[in-house]
């Protein structure tokens, strides 16, 4: 079963601007995960924010969460035309006896527009 | 350089077939996982390996078989059983549970039956 949901699915701006996704999920989290994929290609990792985190950066990036929502957003700013890719956010639950699971959404498909 | 290779990149497999992937890392990593991924969807666990001789079924196992023989090897054969099998195929590795650590992607294997 799929743990997060992104939002939205697909996502067209202009290069300079800001570029916002978001990650709902459903159960207490270990961890939680932002990947990136070029088209054809393997998951790159973007960035880890722990549960009792609430907010990381990442060079032009910055995640946030909100574990009373159950949600995750992931901001990249100044986009330039190679941030376009699709973006995951994953979910590590919080049992132990889960820590090898990492569950998937289905992504958010940005267009960077040169 | 370190990092996970799939071999081979695109993969044709006729009905009744098995067919087996190659995934290798030389990261010095305990943990293996296999994604299956469908277009326009998220990842979704195959398989996964906490140690050498050891592995897991993940959400979707039915029709697939793996091995866990060395460290550095991890490979997946899609058996005759399954039934759908046409898809793209992602190795990952980690240092342990992903508790504190992320996935590692190698760059796929597309999978199409013919």
């Amino acid at each position: 079963s799929q743990q997060g949901e992104e939002d939205p699915q697909a996502l067209s701006i202009q290069e300079g601007e800001n570029a916002t996704m978001n990650c709902s999920y459903k159960t207490s989290i270990n961890n939680l995960q932002w990947y990136r994929q070029n088209s054809g290609r393997g998951l790159v990792h973007l960035i880890l924010i722990r549960s009792n985190e609430r907010e990381k950066h990442s060079g032009r990036l910055r995640v946030t969460l909100d574990t009373s929502k159950k949600s995750s957003s992931l901001l990249i700013t100044a986009s330039r035309a190679a941030d376009t890719a699709s973006y995951f956010c994953a979910t590590v639950p919080y049992s132990g006896a889960g820590s090898y699971q990492l569950t998937f959404g289905k992504g958010t498909k940005l267009s960077v527009i040169p | 350089d370190g990092g996970i290779t799939q071999s081979p990149k695109y993969l044709f497999r006729k009905e009744g077939q098995n067919v087996t992937l190659s995934c290798e890392q030389n990261l010095n990593h305990d943990a293996m996982y296999w994604y299956r991924q469908d277009p326009g969807q998220g990842l979704r666990l195959i398989y996964y390996s906490q140690i050498v001789n050891d592995f897991q079924k993940g959400d979707i196992a039915e029709g697939y078989s793996v091995s866990r023989e060395k460290k550095e090897s991890f490979p997946l054969t899609v058996t005759s059983a399954q039934k759908n099998p046409t898809a793209f195929y992602l190795c990952a590795s980690s240092i342990g549970g992903y508790g504190n650590t992320e996935a590692f992607f190698g760059q796929g294997t597309r999978l199409t039956v013919v």
